[in-house]
């Protein structure tokens, strides 16, 4: 059973804060690691996909590095905003081709004005 | 990018009713639709993966006649809870792969049902 964890379950920051979070997953099989931004009432929202090991991403105030070898990924956000409020995902695709990605139970971050 | 639409949100059905919830990629065609569903505190679980033309492939532990999966075109997959118990209200949640072996995976807003 492949499995994905991330930590902390959640998370209180104030306004201006940086933050960052972590995603674990297995490091064999590794294909892709996925981060979702997941507001209330909407659907996830594709952040980042990973392939490369030592890949770091960014978009805006948010990165993301990647480190396959040991199974695991950080979500870092710069000068939190009250708008970042939302849980983050991350998942795991293993292999190629057509497999379903295995999620964490997500990271739920709330930025205090 | 990317939208996937899912309907309804919210759906409120009597106990032994059949709910059927429909998950549409608006603007690209998907081959491959995932169901999933998520209870409060866990992650989201696969329930399903719905082929395109082809019958669905069932996670372990998810009764394939309870959960119907229908994915007769390239922009619907829909999933219909046969004779619904209390128990399967939860939420449920679509997502697809644009093309066949593209990276991003887009999701639907996700369906409520509560069974009572």
């Amino acid at each position: 059973i492949l499995n994905v964890e991330q930590s902390p379950q959640s998370l209180h920051v104030q306004e201006g804060d940086s933050t960052n979070f972590t995603c674990s997953f297995p490091s064999s099989n590794f294909y892709a690691l996925h981060w979702y931004r997941w507001e209330t009432a909407k659907s996830p929202e594709a952040l980042f996909v990973m392939t490369l090991n030592g890949d770091e991403k960014k978009k805006g105030r948010i990165s993301a590095t990647l480190n396959t070898k040991e199974g695991y990924s950080y979500l870092y956000i710069k000068g939190s905003q009250p708008e970042d409020s939302a849980t983050y995902l991350c998942a795991f695709s293993p292999n190629t081709g057509n497999t379903p990605l295995v999620f964490g139970k997500g990271t739920r971050l709330s930025v205090i004005a | 990018g990317a939208v996937v639409s899912q309907h309804p949100s919210w759906v409120i059905c009597k106990s032994g009713t059949s709910v059927k919830i429909e998950c549409r990629s608006l603007d690209f065609q998907a081959t491959t639709m995932f169901w999933y569903r998520q209870f409060p505190k866990q992650s989201l679980m696969l329930m399903a993966t719905s082929n395109e033309g082809s019958k669905a492939t069932y996670e372990q532990g998810v009764e394939k006649d309870k959960f119907l999966i229908n994915h007769a075109s390239l922009t619907l997959s829909t999933l219909t809870v046969t004779s619904a118990h209390p128990e399967d209200s939860s939420f449920y949640i679509c997502s697809a792969r644009e093309g066949p072996t593209g990276n991003t995976i887009y999701f639907g807003e996700g369906s409520w049902l509560t069974v009572v």
